[in-house]
């Protein structure tokens, strides 16, 4: 199994809602990471997890809080949303958390959430 | 800083053109990954270079890491391609991928 998956592929909320992005891989990948994609622009790095913790954490506003329960799972806890925030959210994965040449990144389709 | 600048930020062409997109990046920056993007869909890593050339199929990617310089070229380039071609790099010492802006490739038949 080589791929990422993510679900839901689509979520609409509102500013009040609690929802949840889900990311699985089972490549025995050590390293996972969240980005957001505005359209026409490139991806921005939010989170990174290696061996399961935190690592990096890129100013994300508290709204966002992901979790790393195993090593094949990544989650991302959604809570008190900004319509700014609809963008489509990306998971990805690599084997080792270590830079260079290491670092091929498997990417998930996405999740495109819209905040009402 | 380490930066990666990509050229050109838009191309058209005709089937069966030969395409070439750029990529130039900072001193710091070990890695080169070439990813495609098509519209509202996720990333898929084309190829990670860290020397040398890589060939998939109509695909390739070149890098010299002297002038710290990469390319992806398309032979016979199909309406299929039409996608967006992202070029980034990693650090050694970190794992965050470091984006170019992205070309957007527009192949008509």
């Amino acid at each position: 199994d080589t791929e990422v998956t993510q679900t839901p592929k689509h979520l609409v909320m509102g500013m009040t809602n609690k929802k949840s992005l889900k990311c699985e891989q089972h490549m025995g990948h050590r390293a996972m990471y969240w980005y957001k994609q505005k359209a026409k622009k490139p991806p921005e790095l939010m989170f990174v997890y290696s061996y399961e913790k935190l690592s990096i954490n890129e100013s994300v506003p508290s709204r966002f809080s992901p979790e790393c329960p195993n090593s094949s799972l990544l989650n991302l806890h959604l809570h008190a949303l900004q319509p700014e925030d609809s963008a489509l959210y990306l998971c990805a994965s690599s084997s080792s958390p270590a830079g260079g040449s290491y670092n091929e990144q498997f990417f998930g389709p996405g999740t495109r959430l819209t905040v009402l | 800083k380490n930066e990666v600048e990509q050229s050109p930020q838009n191309l058209t062409a005709q089937e069966g053109e030969f395409i070439t997109i750029n990529c130039s990046y900072s001193v710091g920056i070990s890695a080169l990954h070439w990813l495609q993007q098509h519209p509202g869909g996720g990333i898929v890593s084309l190829f990670m270079l860290s020397s040398g050339k890589k060939k998939h199929g109509r695909l390739i990617a070149t890098i010299n890491i002297q002038e710290k310089h990469s390319s992806l070229h398309i032979t016979a380039s199909h309406p299929r391609d039409s996608a967006v071609y992202i070029c980034a790099g990693t650090s050694q010492a970190g794992t965050a991928l470091i984006f170019g802006k992205g070309t957007t490739l527009s192949v008509s038949s």
